[in-house]
């Protein structure tokens, strides 16, 4: 149990354009949503938390306006890279949590994205 | 100020060598602590927890940790290491989980290689 996907795995775009990645809870209702960015060889740092229904929380330097997250149901979170730079390459994780174990966050696979 | 620890950026063990990585917290509430492992690009998948109770904890694939609060410590072990053990090892601290959910805090990992 305690399942959490992500899609796409790897993307690779161009400069300015935009890019979705999806995070499902699949077997729990995922209450809290968390995003979060990870460089190469270093530890994950949080962008932002989001609880279905309403407005993201982001972290401090974490621009809301590019990094755009809905949590439109209990099972699905979206983070929206817009106008994407050679900066925004990166590991992108999401974590879940909620009924399944609202103390606990559950891992999705990662979004690798490269911004050519 | 909220912050994990983790000492030690790199350690080699020999296969069936016993493992201990530590971690430092410092937090300031009541701390909910985790150890999780991640493989090259893939996600975090879930070690062992402790919320409370008994402050040695068993996880999945031989892992323990044992909470010492004097110490503000939460060492992850193994009495044998396999080669598939070699990972990225992060410890994270987070609160008590409200409706709004509770972000993890990140130590920086330790990267743990395994000789034969």
């Amino acid at each position: 149990g305690a399942v959490v996907s992500q899609h796409p795995s790897r993307v690779i775009c161009k400069s300015g354009t935009s890019v979705k990645i999806e995070c499902r809870s699949l077997d729990f209702q995922a209450t809290t949503m968390f995003w979060y960015r990870q460089f190469p060889k270093q530890s994950l740092m949080l962008m932002a938390t989001s609880n279905e229904g309403s407005k993201a929380t982001y972290e401090q330097g974490v621009e809301k306006d590019k990094f755009l997250i809905n949590h439109a149901s209990l099972t699905l979170s979206t983070l929206t890279v817009t106008s994407a730079h050679p900066e925004d390459s990166s590991f992108y994780i999401c974590s879940a949590s909620g009924t399944g174990g609202a103390d606990t966050q559950y891992f999705g696979p990662g979004t690798r994205l490269t911004v050519l | 100020a909220q912050s994990v620890t983790q000492p030690d950026i790199h350690i080699t063990v020999s296969e069936g060598a016993s493992l201990e990585l530590r971690c430092n917290y410092s937090y300031g509430a009541t701390p909910y602590l985790f150890w999780y492992v991640q493989s090259p690009g893939q996600g975090l998948q879930l070690l062992l927890k402790y919320f409370s109770g008994d402050t040695l904890v068993q996880g999945i694939k031989g892992f323990e940790a044992e909470f010492k609060r004097s110490q503000s410590s939460f060492n992850l072990r193994k009495p044998s290491v396999h080669w598939s053990d070699a990972a990225e090892y992060f410890c994270a601290v987070g609160g008590r989980a409200n409706q709004a959910g509770t972000a993890l805090i990140f130590g920086k990992g330790t990267t743990l290689s395994v000789s034969s």
